[in-house]
């Protein structure tokens, strides 16, 4: 597996301000993704994030409201724009293809809990 | 679309008693399952998987679950539960070909009671 660690932790943010969360993982991976997870809810995709390329994103999410960013095979962000407290969630990155693993096992960082008031 | 469903929301058990959740999903080809478990303040874990071969597969902590292709299911086991067990369980599916995008259940709270 890999280690993956997102900063911050938790924060506490006003209405109409921005966020960026970090995701950063000890090795080399191919693939990295980030997840909402709206309280009493399961995971929600919100994007893929390509290094060196656009991220992907999942119906109902643009990336005016998500930019993403990749710049190497180590290190992702989220940046949650123009908050509103309908964003309060937990954001979670995942990572797969890890090196010398064939199949696409996605492992989960600590998360990020986000409210916003 | 696939899609993935948990059959209960809430599961209460008294130690050393048995556990099943089931686990349905809906997918257009091979697929690949996981169950990954949440323990209360700690992050998201991969407790088992399923990608081919022996239909069932044993995890972490005891667990064991059993790919049922005609039934569509991936129904997570444990013949007797601990208090430690306490947590939200979570069944996800993707697609076996390429890369597909990994759909998760709802979850199932277990609440173990010593």
């Amino acid at each position: 597996s890999a280690v993956i660690s997102q900063k911050p932790s938790r924060d506490i943010c006003q209405r109409g301000t921005s966020l960026t969360i970090q995701c950063q993982v000890d090795s080399q991976v191919t693939m990295m993704f980030w997840y909402r997870q709206q309280p009493g809810q399961s995971l929600t995709l919100i994007a893929t994030a390509n290094q060196g390329s656009e991220a992907t994103y999942e119906s109902g999410f643009v990336i005016d409201k998500f930019p993403i960013s990749r710049p190497n095979l180590t290190f992702s962000t989220l940046t949650v724009s123009n908050m509103s407290p309908e964003d309060s969630s937990i954001y979670l990155c995942s990572v797969a293809k890890l090196a010398g693993e064939p199949q696409e096992t996605q492992y989960f960082g600590p998360g990020t809990r986000l409210l916003v008031l | 679309a696939q899609s993935v469903s948990q059959h209960n929301h809430h599961v209460i058990l008294s130690e050393a008693a048995s556990l099943e959740l089931g686990c349905n999903y809906s997918y257009g080809g091979t697929v690949n399952l996981f169950w990954y478990v949440q323990y209360p303040g700690q992050h998201l874990q991969l407790l088992l998987k399923y990608f081919s071969g022996d239909p069932l597969v044993k995890g972490i902590k005891g667990f064991e679950a059993e790919f049922i292709k005609s039934k569509f299911s991936f129904n997570l086991r444990k013949p007797s539960v601990q208090w430690s067990d306490t947590a939200e369980y979570f069944c996800a599916v993707n697609g076996n070909s390429g890369y597909s995008t990994l759909t998760f259940g709802k979850g199932t709270m277990l609440l173990v009671s010593p």
